[in-house]
């Protein structure tokens, strides 16, 4: 199973407006991720946000983590239709040595003209 | 260099054929994995390679057989599949197996007829 579940799992918005998806994840975290994925490509890994942090901007990104609900949030500020695409949370799992990256089910965000 | 390169981009084969997958980096990145990603879900872990070695099976069938030839390289090799194995193959690299920040390629389509 998922660590990670995301919602919404699919937003639509006009160009310009703030997106906003959550993530909540069920056990403790060293450290939580976010990527994205443009249809059918790869991922790109855009914020890494450690447990000990509440807060981390990149450029139009904003990313929370709440570790006392076991949630974060990733905001995108003056959205384009660059912006289209598919966004996972993603957390760790495992042991030192055998750690695997684990990954929510993701919000497919669409940005309209 | 930034980028993992995967080859083919697309693959269709036969239940009957055999078939590999291929993954390159040069960032001497020492953590490699696979992912299988079906249509609007998220990347599902297959294997793990830390240091050239496996470190993590995911149950993964054996008509999925990994190899890491070298640090730079990582193949999947593929025999008897079935038409359920049909999805999106992923390659991710990071600089060691503690996942702070995963590189991925963009992917091989495999169609299995």
């Amino acid at each position: 199973s998922q660590q990670g579940e995301e919602d919404p799992q699919a937003l639509s918005i006009q160009e310009g407006e703030n997106a906003t998806m959550n993530c909540s994840y069920k056990t403790s975290i060293n450290n939580l991720q976010w990527y994205r994925q443009n249809s059918g490509r790869g991922l790109v890994h855009l914020i890494l946000i450690r447990s000990n942090e509440r807060e981390k901007h990149s450029g139009r990104l904003r990313v929370t983590l709440d570790t006392s609900k076991k949630s974060s949030s990733l905001l995108i500020t003056a959205s384009r239709a660059a912006d289209t695409a598919s966004y996972f949370c993603a957390t760790e799992k495992g042991t030192q040595g055998a750690q695997k990256l684990v990954f929510g089910q993701g919000t497919r965000l669409t940005i309209n003209p | 260099d930034t980028e993992v390169t995967q080859t083919p981009k697309h693959l269709v084969m036969g239940m009957t054929n055999k078939k590999s997958l291929k993954c390159e980096q040069h960032m001497g990145h020492r953590a490699m994995y696979w992912y299988k990603q079906k249509a609007k879900k998220p990347p599902e872990l297959m294997f793990v390679y830390s240091y050239e070695k496996l470190s993590i099976n995911e149950s993964v069938p054996s008509r999925f057989s990994p190899e890491c030839p070298n640090s730079s390289l990582l193949n999947l090799h593929l025999h008897a599949l079935q038409p359920e194995d049909s999805a999106l193959y992923l390659c991710a690299s990071s600089q060691d197996p503690g996942w702070r920040k995963a590189f991925f390629g963009q992917g091989t389509r495999l169609t299995v007829v």
